[in-house]
């Protein structure tokens, strides 16, 4: 069965830090890949995406993801976290066939500390 | 900017009530979802809509319906709603294989 794997539920880090938020998935067909953001209270939003091309996407609010098929990730990174990055962040894969469903994973709190 | 609305932001309705949440996108978008999200499972699709009148189960369909009479629209009906229906829902929508656009949700409470 296709599954996505958010591999920590919560990630504790301090203002200025690098941070990496991982997923993993399983699949033996061609994917698309996602990830979102929900800050308190508001639905998603998306923070960057993988359709094609590099490996090495850039996103909004200096995030960035790479893709690596062989191991099946799909690992947020960002270099320098502020205080406002707090959230919770969902990493969601789309499955080719079908009607592209998105199945997401459990979702990663982030939470910055001063 | 895409904008996906959702009727309300808070609901307490009892149990067996019927209760209807209202989706609206104003992108002329084809495709829109209903998800529930519970903590530590992530979101969970019930059902999706691929065009006007047509729909498809989702991954958790028990004791929802939905309809779509119009593009813009999609609604989400409870047909007698029970506690372990108390969750948050969200709203999406997406034009063909890009990415899903989501409302603000609805959290749900039902006593």
């Amino acid at each position: 069965a296709q599954s996505v794997t958010q591999l920590d539920s919560q990630v504790p880090v301090f203002e200025e830090a690098p941070v990496e938020l991982r997923c993993n998935y399983s699949s033996s067909v061609s994917v698309y890949l996602f990830w979102y953001v929900q800050y308190p209270n508001q639905g998603l939003q998306l923070l960057l995406k993988y359709l094609s091309g590099s490996t090495l996407v850039k996103g909004i609010n200096g995030f960035e993801a790479e893709f690596n098929k062989s191991q099946t990730s799909f690992h947020l990174r960002k270099p320098s976290v502020h205080i406002s990055d707090t959230a919770e962040y969902f990493c969601a894969v789309s499955f080719s066939g079908g009607y592209n469903k998105l199945i997401f994973g459990a979702g990663t709190r982030l939470a910055v500390h001063p | 900017d895409v904008k996906v609305t959702q009727s309300s932001r808070y609901l307490v309705k009892r149990t067996g009530e019927k209760v209807f949440l209202e989706c609206v996108q104003d992108m002329d978008h084809e495709n829109m979802f209903w998800y529930r999200q519970d903590p530590g499972l992530g979101l969970r699709l019930i059902y999706f809509s691929y065009d006007v009148k047509m729909k498809e189960k989702g991954d958790i369909p028990e004791g929802y319906s939905v309809s779509r009479e119009k593009k813009e629209r999609f609604s989400l009906i409870l047909e007698s709603a029970s506690t372990n229906q108390t969750s948050m829902y969200l709203c999406a929508s997406r034009y063909r294989d890009y990415e899903q656009f989501f409302g603000p949700g609805t959290r749900l409470t039902v006593l």
